[in-house]
């Protein structure tokens, strides 16, 4: 079975401080990959995703960037952090299938506090 | 652009109580999916419903698409304080793999 995780699940990092978040699926090949981020309670935005190795797609201007450096890895990264960047991030994969019934499956998440 | 609306957004109602939430679009999704998320946690996937009308239950909870895949409502009969949790509906566009989330349905079962 397939079985997707991420870490840390909580990190507290200062304003101007370097990102790295990273997500990993088992038990799959070739899955799509997708980073959200949820405001407190509420619904997801989607920021970026993956069909392939070093395949990336931007939903929204940001002082964010992912990367795929392998099939089923995925990373959030950021340069400098910003007090908007605060909130609870999810990785999800889904198989990619065509036909419209494609699902996504979701990460335990990452909570991120920038003081 | 397309867009899903969920009603309401907060609910808090008493154990033994039924509820039905609702997830509206004026687009055509080619499948609608339910999460059910817990504070602190990933979504997890209730259920995916595929086809115009079709009507799943999972123990007290009944999902229902649209006739015209625009729409899908989801039925809790005698709520327990273990329903309590966000509920989002997440459609799949006709053109493609991208799902487009509702904003979610705060649910609180009171004991």
């Amino acid at each position: 079975s397939q079985t997707i995780h991420q870490w840390p699940a909580t990190l507290v990092q200062p304003v101007g401080s370097p990102l790295s978040l990273e997500c990993t699926v088992e038990g799959t090949s070739n899955p799509n990959l997708y980073w959200y981020r949820q405001a407190a309670g509420r619904g997801l935005q989607l920021l970026f995703y993956s069909v392939g190795i070093g395949q990336i797609s931007s939903e929204v201007p940001q002082n964010l960037s992912a990367s795929r450096p392998q099939d089923r890895q995925f990373i959030l990264s950021s340069k400098k952090l910003l007090l908007s960047d605060s909130g609870f991030y999810l990785c999800a994969w889904s198989l990619g299938t065509s036909g419209g019934t494609d699902t996504q499956y979701f990460g335990p998440g990452t909570r991120l506090t920038v003081l | 652009t397309q867009l899903l609306e969920q009603s309401p957004q907060f609910l808090s109602i008493q154990e033994g109580e039924n509820l039905t939430v609702y997830c509206n679009s004026s687009s055509v999704f080619s499948s609608l999916q339910w999460y059910r998320q817990e504070p602190g946690e990933g979504p997890v996937l209730l259920v995916t419903v595929v086809t115009g009308g079709e009507v799943k239950k999972l123990k007290r909870l009944t999902f229902q698409f649209g006739d015209a895949r625009k729409d899908s409502s989801l039925h809790i009969t005698a709520a327990q304080p273990g329903d309590t949790g966000l509920y989002l509906c997440a459609g799949v566009g006709t053109g493609g793999f991208k799902t487009i989330f509702g904003a979610g349905t705060r649910l609180f079962v009171k004991a």
